[in-house]
C-alpha cells in the first residue's frame, strides 16, 4: 500500500519569496506522483506529475518538483510566489497501472503582502 | 467545454432525506471516481469505475450507493443522510494515470 505524508499544514511566506512544499510518500511498489491544487471553493488541478524519465518535472504557473527515490520525496518549488498562488496543495501517489490515488492532507499556501 | 462537471454545486437538505449527485465527463475516460473532502480538507477516494464497473469500494457506508448508466457518467446516489455526510463530494476521471476533477458539490446536512 502507498501513502503520502505532507509535513507541513499551513506555510505563510512573503509575495516574490521562493517556496517549498515538503511531500514524503511510502510505497513497496515504483509509482507516480503528483501535485494538485486547490484554490478556495474550488476544484482541484493537476499542477504536475512525474510518471518516469527525468526528476526534475515543470508544471504550471511556474512550479516545479523533484522526485528523489532514496530519499521518498517529491518537494514542490516555486523560485517566486505570487498572492494569486493562495492555495491549498495536495502532494499525490498511485501504484503503476493502479487507478487508486492516495493524497496526503494538504499544505495550505499563505502568502504574506 | 467543461472535462468533468458536477449537478448540483450546492445541496441543503435534511436529515433522512435520500438525495442523488451527478457526474458527467466528456473526456472519453474509461474510468471515474467519487471522493469526499471533509471538514479538515482531507480527501478520500469512496468509489471507482471501470467501464461502468465498480473496481474500488472503499469502507463507506452502503447508504452510498454509485450508479454508472454508462461510461461518461457516475451519479452517487445517498440514502438517509446524517450529519456527519457533510461534505464536498468530488467526481474526478482518469486515462493514463492522473486525475481530472469536478468542481465538487458542497452537501449540508441540517
Amino acid at each position: 500500500a502507498q501513502s503520502v505524508t505532507q509535513l507541513d499544514s499551513q506555510v505563510p511566506v512573503f509575495e516574490e519569496a521562493p517556496v517549498e512544499l515538503r511531500c514524503n510518500y511510502s510505497s513497496s511498489v515504483s509509482v507516480y506522483l503528483f501535485w494538485y491544487v486547490q484554490y478556495p471553493n474550488q476544484g482541484l488541478q493537476l499542477l504536475l506529475k512525474y510518471l518516469s524519465g527525468s526528476t526534475l518535472v515543470k508544471g504550471i504557473n511556474g512550479f516545479e518538483a523533484e522526485f528523489n527515490k532514496s530519499q521518498t520525496s517529491f518537494h514542490l518549488r516555486k523560485p517566486s510566489v505570487h498572492i494569486s498562488d493562495t492555495a491549498e496543495y495536495f502532494c499525490a501517489v498511485s501504484a503503476l497501472r493502479d487507478d487508486k490515488i492516495i493524497f496526503g492532507k494538504g499544505t495550505r499556501l499563505h502568502i504574506l503582502p | 467545454d467543461t472535462a468533468v462537471s458536477q449537478t448540483p454545486k450546492y445541496l441543503v437538505t435534511q436529515m433522512g432525506n435520500d438525495k442523488s449527485i451527478k457526474c458527467e465527463q466528456n473526456l472519453g475516460h474509461d474510468t471515474m471516481y467519487w471522493y469526499k473532502q471533509d471538514s479538515k480538507k482531507f480527501l478520500k477516494i469512496m468509489f471507482s469505475y471501470n467501464n461502468k464497473e465498480l473496481i474500488i469500494n472503499e469502507t463507506v457506508p452502503n447508504r452510498f450507493s454509485p450508479k454508472s448508466p454508462d461510461k461518461a457518467h457516475l451519479n452517487l446516489h445517498i440514502n438517509s443522510l446524517e450529519l456527519g455526510d457533510s461534505a464536498v463530494y468530488f467526481c474526478a476521471s482518469s486515462q493514463g494515470g492522473y486525475q481530472y476533477f469536478g468542481p465538487g458539490t458542497r452537501l449540508t446536512v441540517t
